[in-house]
């Protein structure tokens, strides 16, 4: 059992170039998510999703696009990078969010340097 | 949206001193959990809390849930040198899963 499978661990950017953080889980969950985390910012929420073919805003969307066509993957486009995106990107699965079984999940991270 | 808010951001205490942080919700929670983040590491589930005024134990550490589902506190007691790292507390609402900025743990020998 895999888990949450993210890729890659680690990314260097030039500014301007976009790229995809893939994200991909194997226990059938329901809802994904992206976070990024920056020294003392904690984990903020950019984008989730409540099942394929829904998405939503989170609380830092600005920059980022994601779309859900399986239920398994969640990827992260950055459309045009920038230094501020530098951070430590984590994607979490969970059966839920608003019920009870709604423990995350978390991948292993991705470590993004935009220059 | 809902706003969860984690106190203290950083908390040093000597090996075998007791531990709490502290989560407040600006919005009534469907249900709270916590999870611990190793440096360098990614989070880990700890534990859920879904009932109003629920309390639940793991040896030393101890989870609250208020009684209107806008607070929560988990209490180590007697921290060692693995109880570092940052805990997080994360609510269920209406905009998704959200995290408090979470506390970190230094422990001092």
């Amino acid at each position: 059992n895999a888990g949450v499978t993210q890729t890659p661990k680690f990314q260097v950017l030039k500014t301007g170039q976009s790229m995809t953080l893939q994200c991909a889980q194997d226990m059938n969950h329901e809802y994904m998510s992206w976070y990024r985390q920056d020294p003392g910012m904690g984990l903020r929420l950019i984008h989730y999703s409540v099942g394929a073919g829904i998405t939503d805003q989170g609380e830092v969307p600005n920059g980022y696009n994601v779309s859900r066509s399986t239920t398994e993957d969640f990827p992260l486009r950055l459309l045009s990078a920038a230094p501020s995106q530098t951070s430590v990107y984590f994607c979490a699965s969970s059966y839920s969010y608003r019920a009870e079984n709604a423990e995350a999940f978390f991948g292993q991270g991705t470590r993004l340097t935009v220059v | 949206g809902q706003q969860v808010m984690q106190i203290p951001q950083y908390q040093h205490v000597q090996e075998g001193e007791d531990f709490t942080t502290y989560c407040n919700s600006s919005t009534t929670l469907s249900n709270i959990q916590w999870y611990k983040q190793r440096p360098g590491g990614h989070p880990v589930f700890l534990i859920q809390l879904v009932k109003s005024g629920e309390v639940k134990k793991q040896k030393r550490l101890t989870f609250q849930f208020g009684e209107a589902k806008k607070n929560s506190s988990l209490h180590i007691t007697a921290t060692q040198t693995t109880d570092v790292g940052t805990y997080f507390c994360s609510g269920g609402g209406a905009d998704g899963l959200t995290f408090g900025k979470g506390t970190h743990l230094i422990i001092q020998p």
